[in-house]
């Protein structure tokens, strides 16, 4: 069965420094991976996929993640983090081997990152 | 212009009444789902359709009934409503189902509160 895990359910960060939401998945076959954003009383603003090919993914608003195959692992990081950047982060994934599901996908818990002045 | 569009934002009622929240989205996408995300955040697929076609219903009540009148529409009504239906609803479209690579975008969602 595909499942996602969130460890963290808060991160919080000072502005101008490193950030890392983490992320880790089991599919049965290869992994479609995304990132979604969501700002208070929001929808979900999708900032970055992983399909094939790089495993440095880049996306909106400066963020990126890392594909690690070995770790199942898809964690979301940005180099300098700013106040604006608070908010909800759902990993979510998508297991390539099941068709025809109607592109069904499996969320995560959610990391509620805060980034302090 | 909005691409996934929801009506209403918010929608109190009463525990047994039926209502309907409405998606619409125009960014010419074959498959529309509705996700449901609950009072802790977390977020479920309850319905998928592939042009006007359901393709995921995840064990969800009867009382529940999406209607896709064309691919651009997708309706979820609620019979009866009970206390625990309350939570945000989150309409999404993304281009197709096979293959499974397409992103998802999202409504900016309805809260429905069942009092």
């Amino acid at each position: 069965a595909q499942s996602v895990a969130q460890p963290e359910d808060q991160v919080n960060v000072a502005e101008g420094n490193p950030l890392t939401v983490k992320c880790t998945y089991s599919v049965s076959g290869n992994p479609y991976l995304f990132w979604y954003v969501q700002y208070p009383n929001r929808g979900l603003q999708f900032l970055l996929k992983y399909i094939t090919g790089d495993n440095l993914v880049k996306g909106s608003y400066g963020f990126e993640a890392e594909f690690n195959k070995s770790q199942t692992s898809f964690h979301l990081k940005k180099p300098s983090a700013l106040v604006s950047d608070s908010a909800l982060y759902f990993c979510a994934v998508r297991d390539s081997h099941i068709y025809n599901q109607g592109g069904k996908l499996i969320f995560g818990q959610g990391t509620e990152l805060s980034v302090k002045p | 212009d909005t691409a996934v569009s929801q009506t209403p934002k918010y929608l109190v009622t009463q525990m047994g009444n039926d209502k309907s929240i409405k998606c619409e989205q125009n960014l010419g996408h074959d498959t529309m789902y509705w996700y449901k995300q609950d009072s802790k955040k977390f977020l479920k697929i309850m319905f998928s359709y592939n042009n006007k076609e359901l393709i995921i219903n995840e064990t969800v009540p009867n009382r529940f009934s999406p209607k896709s009148p064309d691919k651009a529409h997708l309706n979820l009504h609620i019979n009866s409503l009970e206390l625990g239906d309350s939570a945000v609803y989150f309409c999404a479209s993304s281009q197709a189902s096979a293959g499974g690579t397409d992103t998802q975008y999202f409504g900016p969602g309805t809260r429905l509160t069942v009092l």
